[in-house]
């Protein structure tokens, strides 16, 4: 059974700092790994997404990487501010069509 | 494009009345998905539609809930009768052409059951 988890659960930073959350799934066979971001009482946004082919995405501030055989995932975040103050979600597809998710990771950017 | 619609975005009611969830997907996207949001268990897919057949339910977590897509560009979630431990945030989401693409979600419905 694919499981997800994130580390850390929650993350609090200073403005301008750069910060790198982790997402790890148990089982290789996935189809892509998504990245969103949920602020309260919202929707998820997605970020980024890697097909399973790839070894990584960029968009903006934001660079994720996958690396399938180990099982990982990293989001990193450049120059932090206060905006990205949200909680940011991994995501794994597998076979059958389901995104199975982790817990998240609670973001606090200080200005 | 007004992005996925999801209808009331909060829900209180008294266990045992039916409740009924409403989406909108975003046009021309031929996959629609049902997500639960609890704290203890985090996110989860309950039933998803490709082009408005019903592919996978086992999620859905008893015969009391039920979804429907009557064409494409309507779902329904229902629960009845509702309970307590039913109370959280369903989120509907949809993709384009397949469901290797990315999801677009709604902003959800909070539902609350006394």
């Amino acid at each position: 059974k694919q499981e997800v988890t994130q580390i850390p659960a929650a993350l609090s930073v200073p403005e301008g700092e750069n910060l790198v959350l982790n997402c790890s799934f148990t089982d290789s066979a996935i189809y892509n790994l998504q990245w969103f971001r949920q602020d309260p009482g919202k929707g998820l946004t997605s970020l980024l997404l890697i097909q399973s082919s790839q070894r990584e995405q960029t968009s903006g501030r934001l660079n994720a990487s996958l690396d399938k055989s180990s099982g990982r995932s990293t989001l990193y975040i450049a120059a932090s501010q206060p905006g990205d103050s949200a909680t940011y979600l991994c995501a794994v597809l597998v076979q059958g069509g389901k995104l199975i998710f982790g817990q998240g990771t609670e973001l606090s950017v200080k200005p | 494009d007004a992005g996925v619609i999801q209808s009331p975005r909060h829900e209180v009611t008294e266990m045992g009345q039916e409740v009924t969830l409403r989406c909108k997907p975003i046009s021309g996207h031929d996959y629609l998905f049902w997500y639960r949001q609890t704290m203890m268990r985090g996110l989860e897919l309950l039933i998803y539609f490709n082009n408005n057949v019903p592919i996978d339910d086992s999620g859905m977590p008893e015969d009391r809930f039920s979804a429907k897509m009557p064409n494409a560009s309507f779902s329904t979630l229902k629960i009845q009768p509702s309970e307590p431990r039913d109370s959280a945030v369903y989120f509907c989401a949809s993709s384009e052409q397949g469901y290797l693409e990315t999801q677009y979600f709604g902003p959800g419905t909070r539902l609350l059951v006394l």
